[in-house]
């Protein structure tokens, strides 16, 4: 298999403080990782994919400067939600691609529950 | 965009019985359809996958089908078991390439005992 992890597992912070979440596969390389959000009962709303390198491509709606995404490394990609409020309170995954099987699974980290006070 | 449809959205069997979580999908490109399980609080986990160059694909007590024309694909879980209970989420994609994962909206399978 391959492993992902995330860290920390669970933060909680104030009101207008920000929060960095990190993303990291530890037993290949990712070229590209996403990063999912996870309301309560609901399925999985990817905000942006990370690509090593270059800068991140974020889905409609999802407000790049609020969400800043860093993916310095083949191992690691970051998510800082800046400036954080109560609305951003959720479960964030990431996941990791893994190519170099021949397949395009992805594996997913075991997620960072972000409560905003 | 890519839109995938994910019925029921709740289903509940008993123990030992069979279930199909079923999934259409908008993209006729798509061409790799995973499956996800995923308990409560955990990480979704890869459960089983197919790509569109073959119809059906088993492992053990798990099948996926794939019917390319009517662009859908379904879950079947033989001989259901109390931990098979959880949220189940169907996705495609296209591949090779960059392409995202979309997701249906979710089954919570519960299996009584």
């Amino acid at each position: 298999g391959a492993v992902v992890s995330q860290h920390p597992s669970r933060v909680i912070c104030k009101s207008g403080t920000s929060v960095k979440i990190e993303c990291r596969s530890l037993d290949f390389q990712a070229t590209t990782m996403f990063w999912y959000r996870q309301f309560p009962k609901q399925s999985l709303m990817l905000m942006a994919t990370s690509n090593e390198g270059s800068k991140a491509t974020y889905e409609q709606g999802v407000e790049k400067d609020k969400f800043l995404i860093n993916h310095a490394s083949l191992t690691l990609s970051t998510l800082t939600v800046t400036s954080a409020h109560p609305e951003d309170s959720s479960f964030y995954i990431c996941s990791a691609r893994r190519p170099d099987r021949g397949t395009d699974t992805q594996y997913f980290g075991p997620g960072t529950r972000l409560t905003v006070l | 965009g890519e839109n995938v449809e994910q019925h029921p959205s709740t289903l509940s069997v008993q123990e030992g019985d069979s279930a199909v979580i079923k999934c259409t999908y908008s993209d006729s490109a798509s061409n790799y359809f995973p499956w996800y399980k995923q308990e409560l609080g955990k990480r979704p986990q890869l459960i089983i996958d197919i790509r569109s160059n073959v119809g059906e694909k088993k492992d053990q007590r798990i099948a996926v089908t794939l019917n390319k024309t009517a662009k859908h694909f379904s879950l079947h879980i033989t001989e259901t078991q109390p931990e098979d209970s959880a949220v189940y989420f169907c996705a495609a994609s296209f591949i090779p390439g960059y392409s995202t994962l979309t997701f249906g909206k979710g089954t919570m399978l519960l299996v009584s005992p």
